[in-house]
């Protein structure tokens, strides 16, 4: 039973650059959320994306944007990069948009941007 | 709005003790759900428990228990006979039905290492 995939497993990146992140959900999840998790802190909401639309979101700008597709993986964009948006960037899944099973994450990208 | 704090930030114990993980949490929504995770150096969250605001019944799984007392707002967590493979870091997390149950607020971890 394949988990949560996530590629890159590392990026580095320049400032001003973009940078497309990905994620495979779990094996039977239909719903697909974002977290950025900066160093030494607690993961923060991105966004969540179920039946292809961003259904909620966090207090990110608008460089952060996303998507999902039919077979329910999605993509991660950030724009215009600033270097604090170095990051680890977790990908979470679970089943159904109402939240109403735990979220299963995935090992994360690490993003640095110089 | 809605706040976990997690005021241990490094814990330290030797094998086979026990050890507590303290969590307290604020929110104004009165359906809400509470989550312990692990994140070992891999870097994965590795879920371990959830729970509902409507269920104050204590858990345990294994050497693995959950306290949760709504009259203080907390959601403790207690590792028993601790082993080396419990080193990680543990977050406590809330989310909110009205604020979405997949946003997830999460505390700033404790680190714990087992010495062995």
């Amino acid at each position: 039973d394949a988990g949560v995939t996530q590629s890159p497993t590392h990026l580095i990146k320049t400032r001003g650059q973009q940078v497309t992140l990905r994620c495979s959900p779990k094996s039977g999840h239909d719903t697909v959320s974002w977290y950025q998790q900066a160093l030494g802190q607690g993961p923060q909401f991105i966004f969540q994306y179920y039946e292809e639309e961003e259904r909620q979101r966090g207090n990110f700008p608008d460089r952060f944007s996303g998507h999902q597709f039919p077979n329910y993986s999605s993509e991660l964009n950030v724009n215009a990069l600033l270097l604090g948006d170095s990051a680890l960037y977790l990908c979470a899944s679970s089943l159904g948009g109402q939240g109403l099973s735990p979220l299963h994450f995935g090992n994360g990208t690490r993003l640095t941007v110089t | 709005a809605q706040k976990v704090t997690q005021a241990q930030t490094e814990i330290s114990v030797v094998e086979k003790e026990d050890v507590t993980l303290d969590c307290v949490y604020e929110t104004r929504d009165t359906t809400y759900y509470l989550f312990w995770y692990k994140q070992p150096p891999s870097g994965e969250l590795v879920f371990l428990i959830r729970r509902n605001s409507f269920d104050e019944q204590n858990e345990i799984s294994g050497r693995y228990s959950w306290n949760f007392q709504k009259s203080t707002s907390s959601f403790n967590f207690t590792i028993t006979a601790s082993q080396v493979v419990d080193s990680a870091v543990y977050f406590c997390a809330l989310s909110e039905v009205l604020t979405g149950a997949n946003n997830l607020f999460f505390g700033t971890g404790t680190r714990l290492t087992v010495i062995p």
